[in-house]
């Protein structure tokens, strides 16, 4: 079974400017979450979309945006970027919606550097 | 509100040596209970979970973690360390926000010769 994957692997962009990454998670999964990870922050939450519909949200801007597509696929857009915006952003998969706690299987990532 | 600890932001050990690396978390509640592993360049990889049950749990790759509720801890442990663990751990609690998890800053093992 394919794992997460995650394109682009690596991004460049300038500040202002708008990016959006993918997210295709392990066959069967609907859920999909996405992290941020930074040096300074370490991995942070920022949403995770089950059937098509954002259930959790972390605390960023509304910059951060995402969707989860019918085939479980998921979309994270970023606006305006910024400098902080730098990162590696992982998505992660898992099976189930609210009831039970699954593991997460987690993407190679997305680097995006701003400059 | 969760959160999680990791006192050791780099440990360096002797391959074949012992290894031990700590986590406390804050969590009002039975918390669900996670390390994973990351190589440079790399995703997360699970090493092991505790959700219930029994507090000794068996992952991958030989590690292995104790929970204590007492001290609000999930240590994890290796008996023999190997090169190739060399790598960040980070260890994570979920509960509050359903599949959100919130991890710690992470521990970066060195393993030297």
């Amino acid at each position: 079974k394919a794992g997460v994957t995650q394109t682009p692997r690596y991004l460049i962009k300038t500040r202002g400017q708008q990016v959006t990454l993918s997210c295709s998670p392990i066959s069967g999964h609907r859920s999909v979450s996405w992290y941020q990870q930074t040096p300074g922050q370490g991995l942070q939450f920022l949403f995770e979309y089950f059937s098509e519909t954002q259930r959790n949200k972390g605390n960023f801007p509304g910059r951060f945006s995402g969707r989860q597509f019918s085939n479980s696929r998921s979309e994270m857009n970023v606006s305006t970027l910024e400098l902080g915006d730098s990162a590696l952003y992982l998505c992660a998969s898992s099976l189930f919606g609210s009831g039970s706690y699954n593991e997460q299987f987690f993407g190679p990532g997305t680097r995006l550097t701003v400059l | 509100a969760q959160s999680v600890t990791q006192p050791d932001i780099h440990i360096t050990v002797s391959e074949g040596a012992s290894l031990e690396l700590r986590c406390n978390y804050s969590y009002g509640a039975t918390p669900y209970l996670f390390w994973y592993v990351q190589s440079p360049g790399q995703g997360l990889q699970l090493l092991l979970k505790y959700f219930s049950g029994d507090t000794l749990v068996q992952g991958i790759k030989g590690f292995e973690a104790e929970f204590k509720r007492s001290q609000s801890s999930f240590n994890l442990r290796k008996p023999s360390v190997h090169w190739s663990d060399a790598a960040e751990y980070f260890c994570a609690v979920g509960g509050d926000s359903g599949y959100a998890l919130n991890f710690g800053k992470g521990t970066s093992l060195l393993v030297t010769p």
